[in-house]
């Protein structure tokens, strides 16, 4: 079946660590997103790539970094100079231009 | 203005009725809209594209009006199984796909 995984489901690390969530998709989209969600709000973008080797932050970058160097995969770390990287992460991929996106299932992180 | 902007909620319906909310967007070249919904704690989940005036599937309809820049999602006959939180995406300059806060309903019987 094809489709977005994200793992791990629930994350848990101390502050001061950097961590990386991990979004693979076999869907042959070139686009893929991350986005991060708080309780009660919407989805805010964080970085964003459209094609292998290339991406571009998004309205939330700081904090955040990411790469792209195979088509399937689009990682992304939390580094320590995010402030409050408390959140449900959800990564997302689309064929591109006016698509529509398909998501994973989301990874929550709880940094104590 | 904000890119995307929605009526937070919560909008309290009975089983049954009719429910309607907006979508506001700032940027006027935007061509395609998306409709997501999202249940609690899980994902969003694609519910309908909207690439012209509108687009209907069964009990949702949306429409588009671009004079006034929104968009709008209508439910008819709402069922208690509609209870969620609806997200609309418009894609701004660089294919950068924004969301709305989201709408919440809660359909009561």
């Amino acid at each position: 079946d094809g489709g977005i995984t994200q793992s791990p489901k629930y994350l848990f690390r101390k502050e001061g660590q950097n961590v990386t969530l991990s979004c693979e998709q076999n869907l042959n989209h070139d686009a893929m997103y991350w986005y991060r969600q708080d309780p009660g709000q919407g989805l805010r973008l964080i970085y964003y790539s459209q094609i292998v080797n290339d991406f571009q932050k998004g309205d939330i970058a700081e904090g955040y970094s990411v790469s792209r160097e195979k088509k399937e995969s689009f990682p992304l770390t939390v580094t320590s100079a995010q402030k409050n990287p408390t959140a449900f992460y959800l990564c997302a991929s689309s064929i591109g231009g006016d698509s529509p996106l398909h998501f994973g299932n989301g990874t929550r992180l709880t940094v104590t | 203005r904000k890119e995307v902007e929605q009526d937070p909620g919560p909008f309290n319906v009975p089983e049954g009725a009719t429910v309607a909310f907006n979508c506001t967007y700032s940027n006027s070249a935007s061509q395609s809209f998306f409709w997501y919904r999202q249940d609690c704690r899980k994902e969003p989940k694609l519910l309908m594209s909207v690439y012209s005036s509108g687009n209907e599937d069964g009990r949702f309809t949306a429409q588009l009006n671009r004079a006034s820049q929104y968009i709008s999602l209508l439910i008819r006959d709402s069922k208690l199984s509609d209870s969620a939180t609806y997200l609309c995406v418009v894609p701004a300059a660089g294919n950068k796909l924004t969301f709305g806060g989201g709408t919440r309903v809660l359909v009561k019987p």
